[in-house]
């Protein structure tokens, strides 16, 4: 079974600043796809950014930019210029390349960022 | 506003009760996604159906059940309901669960039992 570890709880960075928040995996799978959800005080759950396993390129959104080590089933997300918009429970997940027409995402149990003047 | 609605926003009911969950998915999705969301589970997977048919099932409860209409509407029933059940209950839907369909969640159901 595909697990999702997210080791830090809570982080905290200063507005403008860098911050990048951990993630591993565990899957047998050569393909798959990661993201990061990010869930406000609002609870609606935002998807991030995404990234296809087969792909090497780390993807990129605007402030938002991953490292992706497929060989140590590493995926961190990397926030630029830190906004005070930018707080919330970030979740990463994880799903298969399904076949058929099944596609559960598994996620790690969060990281709550908050963001500091 | 990602498209998917759910109803109701909050519900409180008590234990031992049965209660439905609503979820009107994107137009044209046809795929529908349950998540539960509580304090000491984190957020996982209960339950997908695709074009009125289950396709994948996680940690869901017997006392919880599920279906897709020909709408192509879900709806999440739990019964004999516990305090643990509390939780946040999220529906998502994707076009299909093939290739990469993002899955675009909906604002989800606060269940409490008291």
């Amino acid at each position: 079974a595909q697990t999702v570890t997210q080791s830090q709880p809570e982080m905290s960075v200063q507005e403008a600043e860098t911050v990048t928040l951990s993630c591993t995996y565990d899957t047998s799978e050569s393909d798959y796809y990661l993201f990061w959800y990010k869930q406000p005080p609002s609870r609606q759950m935002i998807l991030v950014i995404r990234q296809e396993a087969y792909k090497q390129q780390n993807a990129t959104e605007n402030r938002f930019s991953v490292n992706f080590q497929k060989a140590a089933k590493s995926f961190s997300l990397k926030i630029s210029d830190s906004q005070l918009g930018d707080a919330a429970m970030y979740f990463c997940a994880y799903r298969r390349v399904n076949t058929g027409t099944a596609s559960k995402l598994t996620f790690g149990t969060g990281t709550r960022l908050q963001v500091t003047l | 506003d990602s498209g998917v609605t759910q109803t109701p926003k909050h519900l409180i009911t008590a234990t031992g009760q049965r209660v439905t969950l609503r979820c009107s998915p994107r137009s044209g999705d046809l795929s529908v996604y349950w998540y539960q969301q509580s304090l000491d589970q984190g957020l996982q997977f209960l339950i997908q159906y695709y074009n009125g048919e289950e396709r994948a099932k996680g940690n869901i409860l017997e006392r919880f059940s599920a279906q897709q209409f020909p709408d192509l509407h879900s709806e999440l029933n739990l019964s004999s309901l516990e305090l643990g059940d509390s939780a946040l209950y999220f529906c998502a839907s994707s076009t299909s669960g093939q290739g990469y369909n993002e899955q675009f969640f909906g604002p989800g159901t606060r269940l409490t039992v008291l």
